[in-house]
């Protein structure tokens, strides 16, 4: 069973704090996603990752920077954390990226409750 | 035209009725039509997936029904149960090969 970790379920941070959230995969997926899900919204997507150190700005990058240096691990980092970054973070992982076979399920983690004060 | 609209938001189903949820889209290039489930306090799985080939897929209780004239799909939940409640994604997947979500809709399955 693919198995993807969130480092916490809940946190609390002050505004203008350095926030970082840790997601490891334990499959050997090549794709890595970083998402936000609010009420209404649905799930936008803030980073992703085909391979370690690279990285491709989602739909909503702006406020936030993420680092791959391993290949299973994925963190996104709230530089100066602002209340309207409030939200649930969720981390997903795929096997590939595309093609016509399988391989693009993506896995998610639990989510990360993020509240900024 | 990367939008994937869904509705209704919420849905209300008495035990042993059928659930329809619908998705529409724009992008005539988007190539695969995931639906995801999510149970509270967990991520979202992969319930079942079409492409655009198909006009229908079924696996167990849950069918999707795809209109590719309409650019349309649905979820159809048969004999639903209380263990079907959850909130349910529908998804589209764009050029970049990244998925465009739909904004989910909570379902209530009543006993």
């Amino acid at each position: 069973d693919v198995k993807v970790t969130q480092s916490s379920r809940y946190l609390v941070k002050r505004t203008g704090e350095k926030v970082f959230l840790e997601c490891v995969q334990d499959m050997d997926h090549e794709n890595m996603f970083w998402y936000r899900q609010d009420p209404g919204l649905g799930l936008r997507l803030i980073y992703f990752s085909y391979d370690v150190k690279m990285k491709e700005k989602g739909d909503i990058p702006e406020g936030y920077s993420v680092s791959r240096e391993k290949k299973e691990r994925f963190s996104l980092i709230l530089e100066s954390a602002s209340t309207n970054q409030t939200s649930m973070y969720l981390c997903a992982s795929s096997l590939l990226s595309g093609g016509g076979g399988g391989g693009q399920e993506q896995y998610f983690g639990p989510g990360t409750r993020l509240t900024v004060t | 035209q990367q939008q994937v609209k869904q509705s209704p938001q919420s849905l209300i189903v008495q035990k042993g009725g059928i659930s329809i949820i619908n998705c529409a889209y724009e992008n005539t290039a988007f190539d695969y039509f995931p639906w995801y489930q999510q149970f509270p306090g967990k991520g979202p799985a992969l319930l079942i997936a079409i492409r655009p080939d198909v006009s229908e897929k079924k696996e167990g209780r849950f069918t999707i029904s795809f209109n590719k004239s309409a650019k349309q799909f649905s979820l159809h939940i048969m004999d639903s149960q209380p263990g079907d409640s959850a909130t349910y994604f529908c998804a589209a997947r764009g050029w970049n090969y990244q998925l465009i979500w739909g904004a989910g809709t909570k379902l209530i399955i009543k006993p």
